[in-house]
């Protein structure tokens, strides 16, 4: 079955720890999202890539990182500059730069940090 | 920058239709789709608009005015599992790059 893996569900950290989220697909999409969502909030983008080797920067990108060094995986790092890190965090991604209207969504990790 | 404007809670009977809203401001529109996310879980995509009118999709239909910057999801014979969060989503091109822009979303409580 195709669909998107995010691991692990629930993630707890120190802060000050850089912490790594893992997203993988096996779609065959080119492109993929990080999210973030905060209780009753909306989604909000952290990164997005179109295709492999490039990704941009979304609404809050601010302490985090990405790579996109293959085109199943795009890996979010939450640095200990992000100053309020605790989120449900979403991975999705679309077909194409084009398809970005309808995007399949991972389970999400939940990262709490103390 | 874009912004995105629905009502935070709806509640509405099970058997019942239930329309809620979305106005948007941004440059470069393409288009407006909508997503469910129940409590806990991944949203997961309903419906998108490019053009102006009414999409129907079994029980769920999605309209767009371009010229009022507003759409809106129709849910039709509510059930108790349409309990979740809706949101909507504005598809548009900042700097040569596609990307979405979701709402804060709209809580909708289905009551027997």
């Amino acid at each position: 079955d195709g669909g998107i893996t995010q691991s692990p569900k629930y993630l707890f950290r120190k802060e000050g720890q850089n912490v790594t989220l893992s997203c993988e697909q096996n779609l065959n999409h080119d492109a993929m999202y990080w999210y973030r969502q905060d209780p009753g909030q909306g989604l909000r983008l952290i990164y997005y890539s179109q295709i492999v080797n490039d990704f941009q920067k979304g609404d809050i990108a601010e302490g985090y990182s990405v790579s996109r060094e293959k085109k199943e995986s795009f890996p979010l790092t939450v640095t200990s500059a992000q100053k309020n890190p605790t989120a449900f965090y979403l991975c999705a991604s679309s077909i194409s730069r084009d398809t970005t209207y309808e995007q399949y969504f991972g389970p999400g990790t939940r990262l709490t940090v103390t | 920058g874009q912004s995105l404007e629905q009502p935070s809670e709806v509640t509405a009977v099970e058997g019942a239709i239930v329309q809620i809203n979305c106005t948007y401001q941004t440059s470069g529109f393409y288009g407006l789709s909508w997503y469910q996310q129940h409590d806990g879980g991944a949203p997961t995509f309903l419906s998108y608009n490019a053009l102006d009118g009414l999409e129907e999709t079994g029980r769920f239909s999605s309209f767009l005015s371009r010229s009022d910057s507003y759409g809106y999801l129709l849910l039709q014979e509510l059930q108790m599992k349409d309990s979740a969060s809706y949101f909507c989503a504005v598809r548009d091109q900042s700097g040569g790059y596609q990307k979405v822009t979701f709402g804060i979303g709209t809580k909708l409580q289905v009551i027997p």
